[in-house]
């Protein structure tokens, strides 16, 4: 079955404590893309990755990491953790550029006390 | 800078009761407009893409129009699992991989 699987799906942590957010696709996807979602603000884009090695920031990229080494996992870094970044985080793939339809995980709702 | 805005916020339909939601964009040169559909606790799921104005997709009860300033994506005679948020999506000619969405309409169906 084509999906893309995050993980966790809840973390509650707390302030200053690096976590990572893992992603992964199964389609062998070129394009992966990370969005964090808050309520009235929709969906933002914090990273997207073209392929392999290569990534690029999206509109919100401050106080995030991402790094791309192999074509199905595209981890999300927060290396101090802060309260802002509570928050439901969505990663998705495409099968190249971004303007193919995007394939979306179930999403990881973190929570930083 | 590019926007995306989403209208109404929400929306709250009789079954049967068709209706349009509105995705109003500025972008520099659009490369494609995506509509998506969410549900409590997922992740959002495709339904189209346009990419020129004129352009029309369907699918069941939904339709997705595009012109130079605006999408709609028009639901018609709704059923309750129509009921979902449903939210637009830009790319630009000049951003290769950058997305940017809308904030959502939130639409209930009642039987």
């Amino acid at each position: 079955e084509a999906q893309v699987t995050q993980n966790p799906r809840y973390l509650i942590t707390v302030t200053g404590k690096k976590l990572t957010v893992t992603c992964s696709q199964n389609m062998n996807h070129e394009y992966m893309s990370w969005y964090r979602q808050d309520p009235g603000l929709g969906l933002r884009q914090i990273y997207y990755s073209m392929n392999v090695e290569v990534t690029d920031k999206g509109d919100v990229p401050e106080g995030y990491k991402v790094s791309r080494k192999e074509k199905r996992n595209f981890p999300l870094i927060l290396e101090s953790p802060s309260p802002n970044q509570t928050s439901l985080y969505f990663c998705a793939s495409s099968l190249d550029r971004g303007d193919q339809p995007q394939h979306f995980g179930d999403g990881t709702r973190l929570s930083i006390l | 800078e590019d926007q995306v805005t989403q209208s109404p916020e929400a929306l709250r339909l009789q079954e049967g009761e068709s209706s349009s939601l509105n995705c109003s964009y500025t972008v520099s040169g659009l490369r494609g407009l995506f509509w998506y559909r969410q549900d409590p606790g997922k992740g959002p799921e495709f339904l189209f893409t346009l990419y020129s104005a004129g352009e029309e997709k369907e699918k069941e009860r939904l339709k997705a129009t595009l012109t130079k300033k605006e999408s709609f994506l028009h639901i018609t005679a709704p059923k309750p699992e129509d009921s979902a948020t449903y939210l637009c999506a830009v790319q630009a000619a000049d951003s290769w991989g950058k997305l940017q969405f809308g904030a959502g309409t939130q639409v209930v169906v009642t039987p």
